[in-house]
């Protein structure tokens, strides 16, 4: 089993819809948790990280639910340039060590 | 101010020929990270470096694959006798401090023929 599983996708959604991604990590002791985006072809990028408690950052929600060990990101009112791939990463300890998941791709269409 | 670079960003070479490929952290993160990204994966971790500590080799696929840094500045990652499976992007992110954000560089695009 990975230790981050993504359902790869790709997700074809219209201009402005609503998107939800998921994400499960199998490792109970992992501390912090992470949405990294990722363009065609480019290095990831923060998007945002995951608190308990949910966080929101304009259009994007992120949620954790450390119970069932998942990890989730809302999109709302999708735009053109929201089109990459979307990295659900875990950190397990205090290194800073990164574990990645597959990634979903999303294309919003016009 | 400069963010993470990485040369060369392509690099083309024959099965079995030794690369070295190059990371430039941003200045004064104390954390370094190489990973690889074969075609539509993951990030895999290949290594950690924080500050002067013993590096965490724990993601290295082989005893070819092998990195350096020096203090808090440049880290070089060689892979000996490369094989067609060593094809993929290798990505390096530096961080303040360790769990602090990681920033990354643009990769290099490593090809074995």
């Amino acid at each position: 089993r990975k230790e981050v599983e993504q359902d790869p996708g790709p997700f074809n959604v219209p201009e402005g819809a609503t998107v939800a991604f998921n994400c499960t990590y199998s490792n109970s002791a992992s501390q912090s948790f992470f949405w990294y985006r990722q363009d065609c072809r480019k290095e990831p990028k923060l998007l945002m990280s995951v608190y308990s408690s949910g966080n929101e950052d304009g259009r994007f929600t992120a949620q954790l639910n450390r119970a069932s060990q998942y990890i989730s990101l809302l999109i709302r009112d999708s735009k053109l340039s929201d089109s990459a791939t979307y990295l659900c990463v875990v950190n397990t300890g205090n290194t800073g060590k990164l574990i990645f998941g597959q990634g979903t791709t999303l294309q919003v269409k016009p | 101010g400069a963010g993470v670079s990485q040369s060369p960003s392509n690099k083309v070479t024959e099965k079995g020929k030794d690369v070295e490929l190059r990371c430039d952290p941003i200045s004064g993160h104390t954390a370094l990270y190489w990973y690889r990204q074969r075609l539509g994966q993951g990030l895999e971790f290949l290594i950690y470096f924080q500050g002067n500590s013993a590096p965490d080799k724990s993601g290295l696929p082989s005893d070819r694959f092998s990195a350096e840094r020096t203090g808090e500045s440049v880290s070089t990652l060689t892979i000996q006798r490369t094989q067609q499976e060593d094809s993929a992007v290798y990505l390096c992110a530096s961080s303040g401090w360790a769990g602090d954000t990681q920033y990354f560089g643009p990769g290099t695009r490593l090809t074995v023929l």
